[in-house]
């Protein structure tokens, strides 16, 4: 079965902290991929970045990176210098193959509440 | 730019009502999604549709069902409201899996706001 842990619900940090969100996943298949995605209040779900499971380069993009970790089947995002938009929702999600299709499995989210 | 459109952002709807929710998507896409999110329990999958006329029943499709009848346009229906089906509603959209360079994102359209009174 696949699985999606975001283990910190609420993590509320000061402007410019560093903050790293993490997310381990469970699954059986060797060909996957992972994801996050920020829900902003407004509701939408926005994509940030997207990880298969063959590449095991951490990424950065400006103020944002990621740790992707088989062996402990982690995938963890960290905002550098965090701002207050940074609040919102963040869901970690694991993507596997049935039929012809795909399908997302997400994690509970976590809420990142950023003050000045 | 992707873009995933949901007919209504906020419902009220009546319990035993038959709702329909719309989601049309402009980019082609061959998969479909309706997923239903409530606070603690994230995101999870109602169904999905992989062409017209398919379809597969998610995680919780419990009193929902599902129409595409063209391949840009996914609807959810709820046969007859309940309580229990408040909830935020999201549909979204994506290529198959790779080798397409963006299979496998999943682009999500705005929610559905749905209290069932």
């Amino acid at each position: 079965a696949q699985k999606v842990t975001q283990a910190q619900t609420e993590i509320s940090v000061v402007e410019k902290e560093d903050v790293t969100l993490d997310c381990v996943y469970e699954t059986r298949d060797t060909t996957y991929y992972l994801f996050w995605y920020k829900q902003p209040p407004s509701g939408e779900l926005v994509f940030l970045i997207r990880r298969n499971s063959f590449d095991e380069q951490n990424e950065i993009s400006g103020r944002y990176s990621w740790n992707f970790q088989k062996s402990t089947s982690s995938f963890n995002f960290t905002i550098t210098a965090s701002q207050v938009v940074d609040s919102a929702v963040y869901f970690c999600a694991l993507t596997f193959f049935t039929g012809g299709g795909n399908k997302l499995t997400f994690g509970t989210g976590t809420q990142l509440k950023v003050e000045l | 730019d992707v873009k995933v459109t949901q007919s209504s952002r906020y419902l009220v709807k009546r319990t035993g009502e038959k709702v329909f929710l719309e989601c049309v998507q402009d980019m082609d896409h061959e998969n479909m999604f309706w997923y239903r999110q409530d606070p603690g329990l994230g995101l999870r999958l109602i169904y999905f549709s992989y062409d017209v006329k398919m379809k597969e029943k998610g995680d919780i499709p419990e009193g929902y069902s599902v129409s595409r009848e063209k391949k840009e346009r996914f609807s959810l229906i709820l046969e007859s409201a309940s309580t229990n089906q408040t909830s935020m509603y999201l549909c979204a959209s994506s290529l198959p899996p790779p080798p397409s360079p963006s299979g496998n994102t999943i682009y999500f359209g705005e929610g559905s706001w749905l209290t069932v009174v």
